[in-house]
């Protein structure tokens, strides 16, 4: 079965532009999380989107977005983007929402600011 | 608050020696605790999880972890490591309510031949 996969790997933007960031969960999967993880730290909490509904959000300013389709595939939206957000975005898939069900993640896309 | 603090940034051990990654968390409640391992540009992959039960859990590729409530941790460990185990080791809490989990900084394992 296939993993969690998302679309670019890699991706150079300028400040003030904005980047959509796709995921697609593993099959079955309904949940879909995203994480920004900055160079040398842990990965941070964006958003959870579960059946389709914002579920939980990290504290991430509102040029963050998101939402999940029908089929629970998941798009990360930013806008006006900053220097600081230069990160590894990652998205994690699992088959329910709670916290003791194990996220499956995906490689990750790599966004750099210039 | 959610916590999850990794005390040792780099570790390096030999090839064959054992191995001990810390893990300390705070959570008010029974916590979920999770280890991923992350090699160089790639996502996360899960190496075991404690949900209640049995405080030590075994997991893929021979790690094993020990959940001590009275001290707050969750230390990974493995009898005999091998060069393939150079990566960055991460600890998690999981939430009560949604998959929002803690992840602490990271271990950067280095393995000397």
């Amino acid at each position: 079965d296939a993993g969690v996969t998302q679309s670019p790997t890699h991706l150079i933007k300028t400040r003030g532009q904005h980047v959509t960031l796709r995921c697609s969960p593993i099959s079955g999967h309904k949940s879909v999380s995203w994480y920004q993880q900055v160079l040398g730290q842990g990965p941070q909490f964006i958003f959870q989107y579960y059946e389709k509904e914002e579920r939980g959000r990290g504290n991430f300013p509102d040029r963050f977005s998101a939402r999940q389709f029908p089929n629970y595939s998941s798009e990360l939206n930013v806008n006006a983007l900053l220097l600081g957000d230069s990160a590894l975005y990652l998205c994690a898939s699992s088959s329910d929402r709670g916290g003791n069900q194990p996220q499956h993640f995906g490689d990750g896309t790599r966004l750099s600011i210039l | 608050a959610q916590s999850v603090t990794q005390p040792d940034i780099h570790i390096t051990v030999s090839e064959g020696a054992s191995l001990e990654l810390r893990c300390n968390y705070s959570y008010g409640a029974t916590p979920y605790l999770f280890w991923y391992v992350q090699s160089p540009g790639q996502g996360l992959q899960l190496l075991l999880k404690y949900f209640s039960g049995d405080t030590l859990v075994q997991g893929i590729k021979g790690f094993e972890a020990e959940f001590k409530r009275s001290q707050s941790s969750f230390n990974l460990r493995k009898p005999s490591v091998h060069w393939s185990d150079a990566a960055e080791y991460f600890c998690a809490v999981g939430g009560n309510n949604f998959n929002k989990f803690y992840f602490g900084s990271g271990t950067k394992l280095n393995v000397k031949p």
